[in-house]
């Protein structure tokens, strides 16, 4: 099947830092990317869709200048939490769909693990 | 209204055993659906799609009342290696996915 990956797995950081997290469709192009978060015990939130060479398209309550998102091309979409603060400790996941398969299947990448001190 | 509702359990099972779970969604324009997979810490993953018609795969038997707006699974014979969180997920149309909170099972030797 399809993988997706993300970099870093996990991350520790001071309030007030950014913080970069990387999503890379490994084996397929990757037309949409999608932007999960997980808070303990809860399900998965959409963020933000994000479509190759176009501006992300933002859930209600999700704030486009704190969560930064590219999609520069069709392997690789970006995740910048910007002044990153402890509320935003969570469980970030990004999952990918693309040309070829099920266009209604998402691959999903391991996830990255933010903790801010 | 949750978009996605499951009781969140746990479901404590022995091993062998039966165990259904239940999803009901609030969009009637709902397209597709899934049950997904989670285990503790990691991504989830996808356990079977859902149709109308019922379908089986292996020990997992998943069923859709689009009518009533509610979804099962049923694994049977419950092995150790089942005890995870069961997302039930809907895709309402507009290609994100909509999660249910989860179903955990803990199934006990």
């Amino acid at each position: 099947g399809a993988v997706v990956s993300q970099h870093p797995s996990w991350v520790i950081c001071k309030s007030g830092t950014s913080v970069k997290i990387e999503c890379r469709s490994l084996d397929f192009q990757a037309t949409t990317m999608f932007w999960y978060r997980q808070f303990p015990k809860q399900s998965l939130m959409l963020m933000a869709t994000s479509n190759e060479g176009s501006k992300a398209t933002y859930e209600q309550g999700v704030e486009k200048d704190k969560f930064l998102i590219n999609h520069a091309s069709l392997t690789l979409s970006t995740l910048t939490v910007t002044s990153a603060h402890p509320e935003d400790s969570s469980f970030y996941i990004c999952s990918a769909s693309g040309r070829g398969g099920r266009t209604d299947t998402q691959y999903f990448g391991p996830g990255t693990r933010l903790t801010v001190l | 209204r949750k978009e996605v509702e499951q009781d969140p359990g746990p479901f404590n099972v022995p091993e062998g055993a039966t165990v259904a779970f239940n999803c009901t969604y609030s969009n009637s324009a709902s397209q597709s659906f899934f049950w997904y997979r989670q285990d503790c810490r990691k991504e989830p993953k996808l356990l079977m799609s859902v149709y109308s018609s019922g379908n089986e795969d292996g020990r997992f038997t998943a069923q859709l009342n689009r009518a009533s707006q509610y979804i099962s699974l049923l694994i049977r014979d419950s092995k150790l290696s089942d005890s995870a969180t069961y997302l039930c997920v809907v895709n309402e149309g507009r290609r994100a996915l909509t999660f249910g909170s989860g179903t955990r099972l803990q199934v006990q030797p």
